[in-house]
């Protein structure tokens, strides 16, 4: 059976980082994408991006390139979405998901189709 | 980039009764690139549909997804007051988008 276990939830303050985790077991953990989605308080879900842990590639929605780190530990079997300056705006919920995904014919453009499993969701809270 | 429209944004129905919830894509959608899913009060969601109209494993075949080009629809057949849940529709892609949702209330 797939799981996605995630970290517990966070209280922050504006400007601290924060890595939160998401432990994956029942599946080859190498061979499938895994990311993130976030939900802000009372708000649909948006894509973050996904990392391939066999190989650290990643890709990010253009909307969050550049404001979170996304990885992938191997050994550990866990993802990784990381901060290194929270602001108030990045209070959600965060799940980890394991999408189906695969490169188009281009051979590096990444196609992501559905997104079959989810973890149970962190809740991060930023505010002064 | 193309915007996912949901409609109507609430619904309340009786147990038994049928709901047809819509997602309007902004653009003609290629081959069968759409999903559904169900967010029940305080969980995560779940998938309950993928590829237009494939069920996803465990779900009972009172969900069904149709549609193509711009216009998809999930059906519940036989309302049960456990199908109380926000349901959205999802796009694949390169930067995948979500629809903005449509709450379910049972009466």
């Amino acid at each position: 059976e797939v799981q996605l276990v995630q970290s517990g939830a966070e209280v922050k303050k504006p400007g601290e980082s924060l890595k939160i985790s998401c432990e994956a077991s029942g599946y080859s953990f190498p061979n499938y994408w895994i990311g993130w989605v976030r939900q802000k308080p009372g708000r649909g879900l948006e894509w973050m991006g996904v990392v391939y842990p066999a190989d650290s590639h990643i890709t990010y929605s253009p909307s969050f390139q550049g404001q979170v780190t996304i990885s992938a530990d191997m050994s550990a079997r866990t993802a990784y979405l990381q901060w290194n300056s929270l602001q108030a705006s990045d209070t959600a919920i965060y799940y980890c998901v394991r999408p189906v995904a695969y490169y188009d014919s281009s051979g590096y453009r990444l196609q992501v189709e559905y997104f079959q499993y989810w973890g149970q969701g962190t809740l991060v809270t930023v505010s002064s | 980039e193309i915007v996912l429209t949901q409609s109507p944004g609430s619904l309340s129905l009786s147990p038994g009764e049928r709901a047809t919830l819509s997602c309007r894509a902004s653009q003609s959608v290629t081959s069968n690139s759409l999903a559904w899913y169900q967010q029940k009060p305080g969980q995560a969601p779940r998938l309950l549909i993928f590829d237009v109209s494939s069920r996803a494993t465990g779900i009972p075949d009172r969900f069904s997804g149709s549609g193509s080009g711009t216009d998809f629809t999930l059906t519940i057949s036989r309302l049960e007051p456990e199908d109380i849940a926000v349901y959205y529709c999802q796009l694949y892609g390169r930067s995948p988008p979500f629809g903005q949702g449509t709450r379910l209330e049972i009466k």
